[in-house]
C-alpha cells in the first residue's frame, strides 16, 4: 500500500513562531487532507489538497504531486495551534492512508 | 461541527466480550469508513461501507464486522475483544467519489480489560 511519511515527528515552537511540516508520499494520490488532532482525539478537517496550494487564515498548505510531497505552514503559532496533525491521502479509492503524525507543542 | 455522530464515546469491555460502536453520516454522505487509532499511532483504515455493501477492507481479521443501514448510518461490530483491541475508533464519512473529503467523528475509545 502507499506509504506516508511526516516530519519531524516531533516540534516544539515558542508562541509566535512559523514552522513547516511536511508529508512524503509513495505513490500518486487523488485524495490528501491534513488533520489536527485535538485531545479529545477528533480530527478536525484543515485542508483537502490534492494539488496546489491553500491558504485558510494562519495556515497555508502546499501540496506538489509530481514531486509527492505536501508541506503544512503554521504562522505566528499560537498555545491553541498544539496538537497532533496527521497528513492523509489515498490513490486510486477513497480509503486513507494516514502517517504517524507531527507531535506539536507551542510554549507561551 | 462535520456532522458525523459517533456513540458511545468511552466504552469499557471484558476481553472475550462482544462490542458495538455505531456512527451516524454527515448529511448527504453516503459512503462511511471506520478506523482504529492505537495509542500514538495514526488511525489504520478497517472497513468501508457504501450502499450497504462492504467496500474494501483493511488487515484486521474477520472477528471486525460492520454493518450499514438504508439511512447510511453504520455499526462496527467486534467479537471475541482482545487486550489489542483498545483503541480509538474512528468513522467517517464522505461521497462515494474517489476526489472527495472526508469528515470524522469525535470517535469511541474503546478500552478492554
Amino acid at each position: 500500500g502507499i506509504q506516508v511519511e511526516q516530519s519531524p515527528p516531533d516540534l516544539i515552537l515558542q508562541e509566535g513562531a512559523n514552522s513547516t511540516l511536511r508529508c512524503n508520499f509513495s505513490d500518486s494520490v487523488n485524495n490528501l487532507q491534513w488533520f489536527h488532532q485535538n485531545p479529545w482525539g477528533q480530527l478536525i478537517n484543515l485542508f483537502y489538497i490534492p494539488s496546489g496550494t491553500k491558504q485558510n487564515g494562519r495556515l497555508s498548505a502546499t501540496t506538489v504531486a509530481t514531486e509527492r510531497y505536501s508541506l503544512l505552514y503554521i504562522s505566528s503559532s499560537q498555545t491553541t495551534d498544539s496538537g497532533v496533525y496527521f497528513c492523509a491521502l489515498a490513490s486510486g479509492n477513497n480509503r486513507l492512508a494516514f502517517g504517524k503524525g507531527n507531535q506539536v507543542v507551542v510554549i507561551p | 461541527e462535520t456532522g458525523v455522530t459517533q456513540s458511545p464515546t468511552h466504552l469499557i469491555k471484558t476481553r472475550g466480550q462482544q462490542v458495538t460502536l455505531r456512527c451516524s453520516s454527515q448529511s448527504g454522505h453516503n459512503t462511511v469508513s471506520w478506523y482504529q487509532q492505537a495509542l500514538g499511532q495514526g488511525p489504520q483504515f478497517i472497513f468501508q461501507y457504501y450502499r450497504e455493501e462492504e467496500n474494501g477492507r483493511g488487515n484486521f481479521p474477520p472477528r471486525f464486522s460492520g454493518l450499514q443501514f438504508p439511512n447510511y448510518s453504520s455499526e462496527l461490530n467486534v467479537n471475541a475483544l482482545e487486550l489489542d483491541d483498545s483503541a480509538l475508533y474512528l468513522c467517517a464519512s464522505s461521497l462515494p467519489l474517489m476526489n472527495t473529503e472526508a469528515f470524522f467523528g469525535q470517535g469511541t475509545r474503546l478500552t478492554v480489560v
